[in-house]
């Protein structure tokens, strides 16, 4: 059963980067028909797709966090990463990972709560 | 523009069934989405994959009162035998090239 697991500080400062880490296991990071997202849920608020990569490095942003995001993979680690630059306390939310599958189910993270506060 | 709307909150009584509506944007009526349920206080749980030809994909372990439909823009999630436990936000999402977007979410109340 493949599972998703979120890791990083659960505090950052403003005007910091947030760095956040999802370990797969279960199952291979490296699939033609996945795409390896970070979606993010601020308190009381609906949910909000931040980024994707591909496996092969091919990466999707939302446009209106674009200039901030950046999500890399390393295969070796079956891990993808989410780094968000300049950060401010709006940014302050549940992240959460996730996989969806092309013609198949898709599997999310439990979530990591990220404060941004001095 | 790829957008989904969903009316913020429905109701139904104990027992009944509730459909729920997800409205693709216009010229993206083929375009298929997933069902998400987010209980009070938990993280999101993947539903269903659903076509725009009703087909549909369920994640491991959801229960036959949970099925999904189609027409035209419109996906549907159907929920029957309404449990207490069905009371949750429900988000519809969907991937287009380079993009993907969720709805706003609905909030099902179980009366």
């Amino acid at each position: 059963q493949l599972q998703l697991q979120e890791s990083g500080p659960g505090l950052v400062k403003p005007s910091e980067t947030l760095s956040l880490i999802c370990t797969v296991s279960g199952g291979s990071i490296i699939s033609s028909s996945h795409y390896w997202g970070w979606i993010r849920q601020p308190p009381g608020k609906g949910l909000e797709w931040i980024g994707s990569i591909y496996y092969s490095g091919d990466t999707y942003y939302n446009p209106s966090l674009k200039s901030r995001v950046t999500i890399s993979i390393d295969t070796s680690k079956n891990q993808f990463s989410l780094k968000l630059s300049s950060v401010t306390a709006a940014d302050t939310a549940v992240y959460y990972c996730q996989l969806v599958v092309v013609g198949a189910g898709d599997y999310w993270g439990q979530g990591t709560l990220v404060t941004v506060s001095s | 523009q790829l957008v989904l709307t969903q009316s913020p909150s429905a109701s139904a009584s104990l027992g009944a069934s509730v459909k729920l509506t997800c409205t693709l944007s216009s010229g993206h009526s083929s375009y298929a989405i997933s069902w998400h349920q987010q209980q009070p206080e938990k993280g999101p749980r993947y539903l269903m994959k659903l076509n725009s030809d009703g087909s549909h994909i369920k994640g491991d372990g959801i229960p036959d009162r949970f099925s999904g439909s189609s027409s035209g823009a419109e996906r549907y999630l159907i929920i029957s035998s309404l449990q207490s436990e069905d009371e949750a936000d429900y988000y519809c999402q969907t991937w287009g090239t380079g993009i993907q977007v969720f709805g706003g979410g609905t909030k099902l109340t179980v009366l």
